[in-house]
């Protein structure tokens, strides 16, 4: 089974700090995203990345950043953390249309990561 | 207008009823659709995927699409407890691995034992 981890399921930082999520996927794809889950609000993508150190911006990536050094894991940051960055957010990882096993355009998701800023 | 739109719910039904669940999009480049499930403090997981209007069943559930009116729908047949969860229409342009989806808010579903 494809495996998408977060490492934190809880944080509580104080605004300003700097907040570092971690995700990590074991099935090779090439392809990983961020999206934060907010009531009414529903998924928004922040950032998302098609190969090792290539990223893109999504539809709300002011205040965050995003590293991808190595293809199984994709980093969210925040550089300075304010009270509306509190919220839900969820990695997930695709693989390209055609490679073996893939159920074409499946995103397969962490259990997500709710970040609560003070 | 947003791109998608999904009544967000709370909707409650008793066990054993048949349950239909709905979005509309406005954009008619849209061509792959799925729905997914979310439990509580839990990620989304794919439920449906599609690819054309028409139907595709899969046990219980159903999933519908109409492209004429840019609307489509989930039918959970015979809805369980274990089916309370939330559900997410999410519409592609492509199948490409970095294709963005866009997703529904999400409609809250609860089956009354």
């Amino acid at each position: 089974d494809v495996k998408v981890t977060q490492s934190s399921r809880y944080l509580v930082k104080r605004t300003g700090e700097k907040v570092f999520l971690e995700c990590v996927q074991d099935m090779d794809h090439e392809n990983m995203f961020w999206y934060r889950q907010d009531p009414g609000l529903g998924l928004r993508l922040i950032y998302f990345s098609y190969d090792v150190k290539m990223k893109e911006k999504g539809d709300i990536p002011e205040g965050y950043s995003v590293s991808r050094e190595k293809k199984e894991r994709f980093s969210l940051i925040l550089e300075s953390a304010s009270t509306n960055q509190t919220s839900m957010y969820l990695c997930a990882s695709k693989q390209n249309p055609g490679t073996s096993g893939s159920r074409t355009g499946e995103l397969f998701f962490g259990e997500g990561s709710r970040l609560t800023v003070l | 207008q947003k791109e998608v739109e999904q009544d967000p719910g709370p909707l409650s039904v008793p066990e054993g009823a048949i349950v239909s669940l709905n979005c509309t999009y406005s954009n008619s480049a849209f061509q792959y659709f799925m729905w997914y499930r979310q439990y509580s403090r839990k990620g989304p997981e794919l439920l449906m995927y599609t690819y054309s209007s028409g139907n595709k069943e899969d046990g219980r559930f159903t999933a519908q699409v109409d492209k004429s009116s840019k609307y489509i729908s989930l039918f959970i047949r015979d809805s369980q407890p274990s089916d309370s969860a939330t559900y997410l229409c999410a519409v592609g342009k492509s199948n490409f691995g970095n294709e963005k989806l866009t997703f529904g808010t999400g409609t809250r579903l609860t089956i009354i034992p």
